[in-house]
């Protein structure tokens, strides 16, 4: 059964940084693109980011750029989010999810959620 | 890239038909026959429900059902049920725009 499962997200101050983790299981994690998509209060989905099976090509949503980095751990079985210089209108359900095709998450997250506020 | 036109709300009652379209343009929708939808119950983890335009991931009932023309695409749902109840979401592929483009939601309510 394909499982991922999001943590690290919490309360930060604006200009902070947090780092978000999924654990992912019951599947080939070198085989798959991952992503990042984040939902935010009251909002629609919006994709955040990509990244390539062996992690060499990544891909993020403009208003990230520069501040976030996505990254994978194919010995943990891991994607990871680094995000730094948050924003208030960063404040969302972040969800871990796996590229099974052309724009498709065939699998995703619960998700966990980060708010950026003082 | 901006999003994908859908209905803010659709209604149905038990056992009824509802369709949710989904408007982009010729470089996302209506150039690649790469569109998905998805069931999102709040809280949960979102569920891929058609991918590539009409196709069901295992396990996806009969009743729903994908298709597209033009620069929209539609998900439609039969004989409605009360776990129908939820948002929904279609995503393209956008061709040079490296990042899956999203669908605004749609709220389908089951009467």
């Amino acid at each position: 059964e394909v499982q991922l499962v999001e943590s690290g997200g919490g309360l930060v101050q604006p200009g902070g940084s947090l780092r978000l983790s999924c654990a992912t299981s019951g599947f080939t994690f070198s085989a798959y693109w991952m992503s990042w998509v984040r939902q935010a209060p009251g909002k629609g989905l919006e994709w955040v980011a990509n990244i390539k099976e062996d992690g060499s090509v990544k891909f993020y949503v403009d208003s990230v750029k520069g501040r976030f980095t996505i990254s994978r751990d194919s010995a943990e079985n891991s994607l990871y989010l680094q995000m730094n210089s948050l924003r208030a209108e960063d404040t969302a359900l972040y969800y871990c999810a796996r590229v099974g095709g052309m724009s498709t998450n065939d699998y995703w997250g619960q998700g966990t959620l980060v708010t950026v506020s003082s | 890239q901006s999003a994908l036109t859908q209905p803010r709300s659709v209604s149905g009652s038990p056992g009824q038909s509802v369709t949710i379209s989904c408007t982009g343009t010729s470089s996302d929708v209506g150039g690649y026959n790469y569109v998905s939808w998805y069931r999102h119950h709040p809280g949960k983890a979102p569920k891929l429900m058609i991918y590539d335009v009409s196709k069901r991931p295992s396990g996806v009932p009969d009743r729903f059902s994908g298709s597209k023309s033009g620069n929209t695409a539609s998900l439609t749902i039969s004989g409605l049920q009360a776990e129908d109840e939820a948002d929904y979401y279609c995503c393209s592929y956008a061709g040079s725009y490296p990042l899956g483009v999203f669908g605004t939601g749609t709220k389908v309510t089951v009467l």
